[in-house]
């Protein structure tokens, strides 16, 4: 059962910034969101996670707005290497009986 | 992050056949791994999640018996495509989780299976 939505598409032209909404208006109070991406014909990449606070990293933004129901991956300035599918995951962080499931994600290209 | 392999990155066959992958886990000792498959234009989905030591848990669906997967150490865990199909043709991605507290997950490049 999904615990997210995603669009499923999105397009953006180089050095702009791209940002790709995610709805998680179950989650709980104790799991994080997460974020991959995967390139084509390779396996998927970590991005960023948090909990309630906005977080940056060398690859992206998070923003996750008060309540938690939905998140924002920023990024700053899109080049044709982020073109992805990128992935919203909701999970708790500790414990040993998480399993990984992944939705459909958002397809990005990134146009020049 | 931590680094997770797969060999090979591709191979072919010929239908009948059994093909092997492995997933190791470079620089950390990872307990749990997961093996997931991918057909083009889809979303990753889960076969089965395998415990060092123990059997794996298959999702509903997988065959245990046509997806042998042993993991046998604490680094590595190999996939087993026995009797290969046309159909079973797509892209293998393992992950492997590292101990707690933070149970990460990073996946390997993954491998792609053509069956002749």
């Amino acid at each position: 059962d999904a615990k997210t939505t995603q669009p499923p598409s999105m397009d953006c032209a180089e050095g702009r910034a791209a940002n790709l909404p995610c709805n998680h208006s179950t989650i709980s109070g104790n799991e994080y969101v997460y974020w991959y991406r995967q390139i084509h014909s390779q396996g998927p990449q970590y991005i960023i996670h948090g909990l309630k606070n906005n977080e940056t990293n060398e690859m992206a933004s998070l923003i996750i707005t008060e309540d938690r129901k939905s998140s924002t991956l920023i990024l700053p300035h899109a080049t044709l290497r982020d073109t992805a599918v990128y992935y919203c995951i909701v999970r708790v962080q500790s414990g040993g009986s998480y399993i990984p499931t992944f939705g459909r994600g958002t397809s990005l290209i990134v146009h020049p | 992050g931590a680094v997770v392999s797969q060999h090979p990155s591709r191979v072919i066959c010929k239908s009948g056949t059994s093909v092997k992958i492995e997933c190791r886990s470079l620089d950390f000792q990872a307990t749990t791994m997961f093996w997931y498959r991918q057909f083009p234009k889809k979303s990753l989905m889960l076969m089965a999640t395998s415990n060092e030591g123990s059997k794996a848990t298959y999702e509903q669906g997988v065959e245990k018996d046509k997806f042998l997967i042993n993991h046998a150490s604490l680094t590595l865990s190999t996939l087993t495509v026995t009797s290969a199909h046309p159909e079973d043709s797509s892209f293998y991605i393992c992950s492997a989780r590292t101990t707690s507290p933070y149970n990460e997950q990073f996946f390997g490049p993954g491998t792609r299976l053509t069956v002749l």
